[in-house]
């Protein structure tokens, strides 16, 4: 257990749907992240939030909405998805912003768009 | 942005060998290295953060360079298991506020 909890493990949804991914930390870290994982591709920063101010987000598509409530939780809301934006959805905690420091991962959320 | 590359190729080795993974980058010099491990199924998990004024870090059977001339990192792991095979990811950030750039990963196969 990393400390980082992603639900669901897996979603399929279709293009007109509208779903979520949650993601909660037990660690009393500060900033939050989403990032996407596409298969051969290196994981894409989406989204970075501290003390639950997003600070970064990487020109990534509207259909992408995230949402930081407190600095627990981390929610992506999905909707009017694209086939091509199947791929695993990893969520990741660090105790501040700072370069240097770690970063803990959740075990992902396997999306598929059809 | 940052451009890494690591070998998108799998490694296979044979156990009790040391595996050496590698990591280039291009443009600027990173103020931070990691290496993170990651599972099928699974997210990455940290490993080892070496600093830009560092040249070696070891951690049990571990062990990473950071070469800022070359631009590169190596990565080894000395007495392989086969409990190693694993994806090996490198990520590079700065100072600034959190831009960490992954590479792709290299594969590692450790053969019993």
């Amino acid at each position: 257990e990393t400390g980082v909890t992603q639900t669901p493990r897996h979603l399929v949804m279709g293009m007109t749907n509208k779903k979520s991914l949650k993601c909660e930390q037990h660690l009393g870290h500060n900033a939050m992240y989403w990032y996407k994982q596409s298969a051969k591709k290196p994981l894409e920063l989406m989204f970075v939030y501290s003390l639950e101010e997003r600070v970064e987000n990487n020109s990534v598509p509207s259909r992408f909405s995230p949402e930081c409530p407190n600095s627990s939780h981390l929610f992506l809301h999905l909707h009017t998805l694209q086939p091509e934006d199947s791929a695993l959805y990893l969520c990741a905690s660090s105790q501040d912003g700072a370069g240097g420091n770690i970063q803990y991962f959740g075990a992902g959320t396997r999306l598929s768009v059809l | 942005s940052q451009k890494i590359e690591q070998n998108s190729e799998a490694l296979n080795i044979q156990e009790g060998k040391t595996a050496t993974l590698t990591c280039n980058y291009t443009n600027y010099s990173p103020a931070y290295l990691q290496w993170y491990r990651q599972d099928p199924g699974r997210g990455p998990v940290f490993l080892l953060l070496i600093r830009e004024n560092e040249k070696e870090k070891r951690k049990e059977r571990l062990k990473v360079t950071f070469d800022t001339t070359l631009k590169q990192s190596l990565f080894h792991i000395t007495a392989s298991q086969p409990a190693d095979s694993a994806t090996y990811l490198c990520a590079l950030s700065t100072d600034n506020f959190n831009k960490f750039y992954f590479g792709s990963g290299t594969k590692l196969n450790v053969k019993p």
